[in-house]
């Protein structure tokens, strides 16, 4: 089983979509865990950090499920500009997910 | 908003050559890594540098690659003989404090191409 695991996609949302992203990790030990955004041929640019409780950032929310080690991300009302490739990071950055495409379409 | 500088951002060699990749961290952080990423492949944890030591390293950063922060600002990462699978896109980053609980800001990136 691969470290991290992500649905490479590519998901196709029209604008104003809800759409989410799952990330499975192998490592139960594991403690800390991020979604970073990275557009083409661009760094990795941290979205946010993912919290045993779940968090939220505007449209954004992050959730963990350590019974089942994944964790997820969630869109709501998706812009042209959410368009990337969504990493799943664990253990600060130690290992990156392959990588979810996502593209909003109008 | 603080960033962390790569110079430069695409850089030919040829195989064989040596190459120094260059990278200013944003200022008050105290902790530095190195990531590689092949085109159209994940992003890979290469090292993490901290009080002039390296703190981790992955499998792929063997004794050809070498770390180095000759002064109080730039972190360096040094390739020697480089082969044709050493190209892909390098990254810097760098975090206030380690891991596991913190985010990293990346720089832009150094393109490397060996020929």
């Amino acid at each position: 089983r691969k470290e991290v695991e992500q649905d490479p996609g590519p998901f196709n949302v029209p604008e104003g979509a809800t759409v989410a992203f799952n990330c499975t990790y192998s490592n139960s030990a594991s403690q800390s865990f991020f979604w970073y955004r990275q557009d083409c041929r661009k760094e990795p640019k941290l979205l946010m950090s993912v919290y045993s409780s779940g968090n939220e950032d505007g449209r954004f929310t992050a959730q963990l499920n350590r019974a089942s080690q994944y964790i997820s991300l969630l869109i709501r009302d998706s812009k042209l500009s959410d368009s990337a490739t969504y990493l799943c990071v664990v253990n600060g950055a130690l290992t990156f997910g392959q990588g979810t495409i996502l593209t909003v379409h109008p | 908003e603080p960033e962390v500088t790569q110079t430069p951002s695409h850089q030919v060699t040829q195989m064989g050559q040596e190459v120094i990749l260059r990278c200013v961290p944003i200022s008050n952080h105290l902790y530095f890594y190195w990531y590689r990423q092949i085109l159209g492949q994940k992003v890979e944890f290469l090292v993490s540098f901290y009080n002039n030591e390296i703190s981790e390293k992955s499998e792929i950063f063997d004794d050809q690659f070498s770390v180095e922060r000759p002064d109080g600002s730039n972190f360096t990462l040094k390739i020697r003989s480089t082969k044709l699978e050493d190209s892909a896109m390098y990254f810097c980053a760098s975090s206030e404090r380690g891991r596991p609980n913190y985010g990293y800001t990346f720089g832009s990136g150094t393109r490397l191409t060996v020929v």
